[in-house]
Parts: structure tokens; C-alpha cells; sequence
């Protein structure tokens, strides 16, 4: 079945630094989501990337779309301690969601 | 109502017993998912209901998972005979039902076997 790996599982960032996590399908995917989970909480969604190459901005997250559409990539500059949690994304051909393990962001002041 | 509720918030259980856990969606959302999520790890797809069709239940573990959705309302996730491995945060989800639209979370039920 279609599976999704993230990578890195943990990533420790100096406040101020830029970062970036990256997700990989095993098969080609119609969209990615991603969402950002806060300790504790639920997860939250962020984004969708439907087309090859979708390059889409949020503030200081950029979200990207492999050409192949079996990749993506979220990039945070200039990372606060907001940015504080667990970001999944979440790859689909119709409505079932293959999610990634996360990868887990902690911030040093 | 404002968001996807889910009741329990916490469930504590003895090994063999059976446990159900509830979940509201947000009114008008005709598509429900539940994940279950182990401690640091991802989502695990369960079960899937849309509208009135037949719910996709290939990723229920077993057979003592079931689920079950009135309508396009509430919906109970059940758990016979519980054993200490279905320890985990279950997740409820529910979105307006189109194919990759946002799914909207609930708080999570955290089923603890002990």
C-alpha cells in the first residue's frame, strides 16, 4: 500500500535559524496536505498542494510540491518558538490520507 | 457546533473489556475518519464513512475494532476485549466530504489499557 516517509523524525533549531522537512510517497499522489500538531494538542491543518511543482507561502513557511508528485518539502525561516510542534503531511489519491510519522520540532532560545 | 467534540477525553480500562468512544463531527460534514495515533508516532487510518455509503474499513487492526455512524451525524468507535498494544490517542475527523479537502480534528479520546 501507499506509504509515506518523513524525515527528519526530530529536528532541534536555534531560534532565528532556518530549517526544512521533507516527505517522500512510495506512488504518485493526486495532493499533499500538510499539518502542524502542538504538544498536547490535535493536529491542525496547513496546506494543500494539488499540482506538480506547487510552490505555495504562508508567512515564513513555504510548502512545496514535488515535480513527480511523490515529494514535498515544508521550509520555515527565521524559526520562533510559535513554531513549536510536530509537522505531518499527508499524502492522497481520493479521500484516504496516508500520514507521516511527523517530524518533531523543538526550538532553542 | 464550533468544532469536532470526541468523549470521552480520557478512558482508563482493564485488559478484556470492551470500550466505546464517541465522536461529533461539525454539522454538514458528510465525510468521518477515525486515526489512531501511538505515543510519538503518526496517524494510522481506521475507518472511513461518507454520507451513506459503505464505510472503507480497511485499516481497523482487527476484528475487535467496529465502527459505526448514524446518518451523517455522531459516530461510536468500539473496541471489544481490549488488550494493552490498543493504548493510543484516537483520533476523529470530519470534512465537507470532497476528495482532499481539509480534514478538521477532533481532541482525541486517550484509551489507556492497563
Amino acid at each position: 500500500g501507499q506509504q509515506v516517509m518523513q524525515i527528519p523524525q526530530y529536528q532541534h533549531v536555534q531560534e532565528g535559524e532556518d530549517f526544512t522537512t521533507y516527505c517522500n510517497s512510495s506512488t504518485t499522489l493526486s495532493n499533499i496536505q500538510w499539518y502542524k500538531q502542538r504538544p498536547g494538542g490535535h493536529p491542525v491543518f496547513l496546506i494543500q498542494l494539488v499540482k506538480s511543482g506547487e510552490v505555495k507561502k504562508q508567512k515564513r513557511l513555504t510548502f512545496q510540491f514535488g515535480e513527480a508528485k511523490k515529494n514535498s518539502s515544508l521550509h520555515i525561516t527565521a524559526t520562533q518558538t510559535t513554531d513549536v510542534g510536530t509537522y505531518f503531511c499527508a499524502g492522497g489519491n481520493d479521500y484516504k490520507l496516508s500520514f507521516g510519522a511527523g517530524t518533531t520540532v523543538t526550538v532553542r532560545a | 457546533g464550533a468544532g469536532v467534540s470526541q468523549s470521552p477525553s480520557n478512558k482508563v480500562t482493564e485488559k478484556g473489556k470492551d470500550v466505546e468512544l464517541r465522536c461529533d463531527p461539525i454539522s454538514g460534514h458528510t465525510a468521518l475518519y477515525w486515526y489512531r495515533q501511538r505515543l510519538g508516532q503518526g496517524l494510522e487510518f481506521l475507518i472511513y464513512f461518507q454520507g451513506n455509503s459503505a464505510p472503507d474499513k480497511s485499516g481497523l487492526p482487527s476484528d475487535r475494532f467496529s465502527a459505526e455512524r448514524t446518518g451523517e451525524s455522531v459516530s461510536t468507535l468500539t473496541i471489544q476485549r481490549t488488550q494493552q498494544e490498543d493504548s493510543a490517542v484516537y483520533l476523529c475527523a470530519s470534512s465537507e466530504g470532497l476528495a482532499g479537502v481539509e480534514q478538521f480534528f477532533g481532541p482525541g479520546t486517550r484509551l489507556t489499557v492497563l
